[in-house]
């Protein structure tokens, strides 16, 4: 009964290469994000949706596009991938309420490796 | 813009020793404040919040009370154990609550026996 799940935990590819990261979430929640974290632990937000639209999106790169193709899956597409891609990347959603945040939930991550 | 600050690690502490994980911020507003802890290979669980000043967050015998007028957060607990060693983040929620989280960048706790 995982309520954040992703796939893969693990990706492995070479610089140049388009991959995704998918993300699924059982809670019914309606806003979903993506987060990366680097090599020093450092977490900062790239993308928000909310009910299929796009509310943030944090200066990174347009090679990063987040598509929703429902309420509950929000995937992360990166196309020519850098080496500076290599992270951890993290999905997570919570259910905005009154214009309040209540608690995210967050997936197991998927660790990028740009070789 | 938004900013979270935590004391830098690694904490290392003898186990049934005192915790204190310092955070302070910066918000426009009235944001609602988090703990998150992330066990080593694993995601971030929601360890305590608190969404109004003095308001009290708990859980697992960590506590931290939301502070107005210093802006902190600070993290306790009264006797560690070596099952707490992990990643601890501070974060705050920005406006309206569809920014996201802002992360502090998290204190490594080592516990050792």
């Amino acid at each position: 009964d995982t309520a954040v799940s992703q796939t893969p935990k693990y990706l492995v590819t070479q610089m140049g290469n388009d991959k995704s990261i998918k993300c699924e979430q059982n809670l019914g929640h309606d806003t979903m994000y993506w987060y990366k974290q680097d090599s020093k632990k450092f977490l900062k937000i790239m993308f928000s949706y909310n009910n299929k639209e796009l509310i943030i999106n944090e200066t990174v790169p347009n090679r990063f596009s987040p598509k929703s193709p429902d309420k509950a899956h929000l995937n992360l597409h990166i196309n020519s991938l850098e080496l500076g891609d290599s992270a951890v990347y993290f999905c997570a959603s919570s259910q905005l309420s009154s214009g309040a945040l209540d608690t995210q939930y967050f997936g197991p991550g998927t660790r990028l490796t740009v070789l | 813009g938004d900013s979270v600050t935590q004391m830098e690690g690694p904490v290392t502490l003898s186990e049934e020793a005192f915790l204190t994980i310092n955070c302070t911020y910066t918000a426009t507003g009235y944001p609602s404040l988090f703990w998150y802890v992330q066990y080593p290979g694993e995601g971030l669980q929601l360890l305590l919040k608190a969404t109004k000043a003095d308001d009290k967050g708990s859980n697992k015998g960590f506590e931290a009370t939301y502070r107005k007028e210093t802006t902190s957060f600070h993290l306790e607990k009264g006797s560690v154990q070596v099952s707490d060693s992990a990643v601890y983040f501070c974060a705050l929620s920005g406006r309206g609550g569809a920014d996201g989280l802002t992360f502090g960048k998290g204190t490594h706790l080592i516990i050792q026996p």
